[in-house]
């Protein structure tokens, strides 16, 4: 176990609907990645937060935003859900700066599902 | 439990084997390399990490090599045991960016 946690594991929603999910990352990381995996597929990234800010963002449309908080947890947020956003939605925690590259530690995930 | 992926690269080996995955990676500027395992309906789980300035390094069973000449990364995992079925990706990272890229992975069966 990676010590990253991911609420909730499963989530239906449809379509036009906004969802929000929820990562706590592992003790002493600072900073969150999110990404987008579709069955069959590699995760995509979608952006990173260090220290509460955006700090990078992938080839996702605005409707996808995040927040990150003083715990260093974070939100994923969608608006305006479309059925190609089902997927696997996957946080990962790192702690840049303390020499190292940054290894990405993934949570359990969550799937969400848009009919 | 969900499955991963449906319509990957399989390789198919027996227990007790070495197995060998490999990964083409994209980008010529890419300076670290990771390779995960995905067990089905779990998130990716770190296995092993190598930098450009090295061609080969060693972990508990797997073995990662890196050919920067042809962009080419391999994962070998000796006595493949039953627990090693999973997916495998490779991911790409450069240093200008904290992003991952990854591979679009392999699905490893082990017979017994």
């Amino acid at each position: 176990e990676t010590g990253v946690t991911q609420s909730p594991t499963h989530l239906i929603k449809t379509r036009g609907q906004q969802v929000t999910l929820r990562c706590s990352s592992q003790s002493g990381h600072n900073t969150v990645s999110w990404y987008q995996q579709a069955l069959g597929q590699g995760p995509q990234f979608i952006f990173q937060y260090y220290r509460e800010e955006e700090n990078g963002r992938g080839n996702f449309p605005p409707r996808f935003s995040g927040l990150q908080f003083p715990n260093y947890s974070s939100e994923l947020n969608v608006n305006a859900l479309e059925l190609d956003d089902s997927a696997l939605y996957l946080c990962a925690s790192s702690s840049p700066g303390q020499g190292i590259r940054e290894t990405q530690y993934f949570g359990p995930g969550t799937r969400l599902l848009v009919l | 439990g969900e499955s991963v992926g449906l319509h990957l690269p399989t390789l198919s080996v027996q227990e007790g084997d070495n197995s060998i995955i490999n990964c083409a990676y994209s980008n010529s500027a890419s300076d670290y390399f990771i390779w995960y395992k995905q067990e089905s309906g779990k998130g990716p789980q770190f296995i092993i990490d190598i930098r450009s300035n090295m061609d080969k390094r060693q972990g508990q069973r797997v073995t990662v090599l890196l050919n920067k000449t042809v962009k080419h990364l391999s994962l070998q995992i000796a006595a493949t045991q039953p627990g090693d079925s999973a997916v495998y990706f490779c991911a790409e990272n450069m240093d200008s960016s904290y992003k991952l890229i990854f591979g679009s992975g392999t699905r490893l069966l082990v017979r017994p």
